[in-house]
């Protein structure tokens, strides 16, 4: 097993540019995240999926929308990038929403907004 | 007021050291669960354990121990004998239904451990 991939890992944007953060599971979970990862703060849950078909928001949505057409995958775009975006991006995976669920995570995309 | 708090920024310590890196949550629940997450310089995070509340037991794994503690909600974290190779980012996050299942992350306590 692959475990969580993510693509690509590093980018460079400028203000106002539109892109698409890949990421993808092999493990068949249900639940996928994306969160990102700013000094000082930890990881922020940005939106999630409990399957496919089915996402929400988490604590800091806007700027990002997220969709699940298949169980493997659950892309984060960007519509117009601003340089708040700038950051390290995880997505993450587990089983199912339960709480008991380890999630796993990916190596990350860390993203530059200029 | 923060779910989980990780007061310590930052850690500095020598080689063989011990260092304690705390951890203090909130939530209403009687079910949740803890976690310790490690991320290395590379950047990748990587699960180190995962506790539920119910379970009160120290646990240990090599030089790694975990101190659970419900009456004053904290769950720490000790290494001991520190290792360069240790320095790392530590994140404590909770996972319970109060806050929809999601796992909630401290801010993270950067420890450096020198030669």
């Amino acid at each position: 097993n692959a475990g969580v991939t993510q693509t690509p890992k590093f980018q460079v944007l400028k203000t106002g540019q539109s892109m698409t953060l890949q990421c993808a599971q092999d493990m068949n979970h249900e639940y996928m995240s994306w969160y990102r990862q700013d000094p000082g703060m930890g990881l922020r849950l940005i939106h999630y999926s409990v399957g496919a078909g089915i996402t929400d928001q988490g604590e800091v949505p806007n700027g990002y929308n997220v969709s699940r057409s298949t169980t493997e995958d659950f892309p984060l775009r960007l519509l117009s990038a601003a340089p708040s975006q700038t950051s390290v991006y995880f997505c993450a995976s587990s089983p199912l929403q339960s709480s008991i669920q380890t999630q796993y995570f990916g190596p990350g995309t860390r993203l530059l907004v200029l | 007021a923060q779910k989980v708090t990780q007061a310590q920024t930052e850690i500095s310590v020598v080689e063989k050291e011990d260092v304690t890196l705390d951890c203090v949550y909130e939530t209403r629940d009687t079910t949740y669960y803890l976690f310790w997450y490690k991320q290395p310089p590379s950047g990748e995070l990587v699960f180190l354990i995962r506790r539920n509340s119910f379970d009160e037991q120290n646990e240990i794994s090599g030089r790694y121990s975990w101190n659970f503690q419900k009456s004053t909600s904290s769950f720490n974290f000790t290494i001991t004998a520190s290792q360069v190779v240790d320095s790392a980012v530590y994140f404590c996050a909770l996972r319970s239904m109060e806050y929809g299942n999601k796992l909630v992350f401290g801010a993270g306590t950067i420890l450096r451990v020198k030669s």
